[in-house]
């Protein structure tokens, strides 16, 4: 099984900051990983698929880059309606998904 | 607009079993390969079960394998997750999803509201 960690587990970050958020893989996935959004009561969101392409109507403040073991989540600029918790999401072997980051307003 | 609907949660005694039930439409459901996913209270999601157009291919999560049996019935644009011998730790959300993947999961592109089980006594 490929395991998937997620870093931080919670943000806090002021409106307009750039918010980072990183995915280490257990073993190379090529860029076989994908990103989603979930809003607070809510089904997830895809935002991101292989690793850095964005899913049509999804805000270009948003970013993904990296390949192999390590990738990394941007929100360029943090925005109100951006709070909720990220996941990546591997898919070299079955799926799997990290354990989440949430993200809230300071 | 894509919908998948889910039903058949609700409480259940450990032991016991359970069916769940998915209703899609406004997409070719027979051409789409479909996944489980699981949400416990407060927690990360994890995959369950994976089934690709005409059941060709099939896949489980390797701690459900044996419990659980994901079918399909294109002719009713639905999606089924049998569940059996359910455990505490199955207490969860479970959406039902449409992957984008064609023989093995990929990513998710359409994710239902989901359907809520409990397993308590």
């Amino acid at each position: 099984d490929i395991q998937m960690t997620q870093s931080p587990s919670s943000l806090s970050a002021s409106v307009g900051d750039r918010v980072t958020i990183t995915c280490q893989a257990s073993q190379d996935i090529s860029n076989y990983l994908n990103w989603y959004q979930q809003k607070p009561g809510k089904a997830p969101k895809l935002l991101i698929y292989d690793a850095s392409n964005l899913d049509t109507g999804v805000p270009l403040r948003f970013s993904g880059s990296g390949s192999g073991t390590d990738f990394t989540f941007t929100i360029s600029s943090l925005q109100p309606e951006d709070i909720g918790t990220y996941f990546c999401q591997q898919y070299e072997d079955l799926l799997s998904f990290g354990g989440g980051t949430n993200v809230e307003i300071k | 607009e894509v919908q998948l609907v889910e039903s058949g949660g609700g409480l259940v005694k450990p032991g016991g079993s359970l069916r769940l039930s998915c209703a899609a439409s406004g997409f070719t459901f027979s051409s789409s390969s479909m996944n489980w996913v699981r949400q416990a209270p407060g927690k990360g999601l994890e995959w369950v079960s994976f089934i690709s157009p005409s059941s060709t291919f099939i896949d489980y999560a390797d701690s459900l394998r044996g419990r659980f049996t994901i079918s399909r019935d294109d002719a009713k644009n639905s999606l089924f997750l049998q569940m059996n011998s359910l455990e505490d730790e199955d207490t969860a959300v479970y959406y039902c999803v449409r992957d984008w993947g064609a023989a093995r999961p990929q990513g998710v592109d359409h994710w239902g509201q989901g359907t809520l089980v409990t397993v308590s006594s």
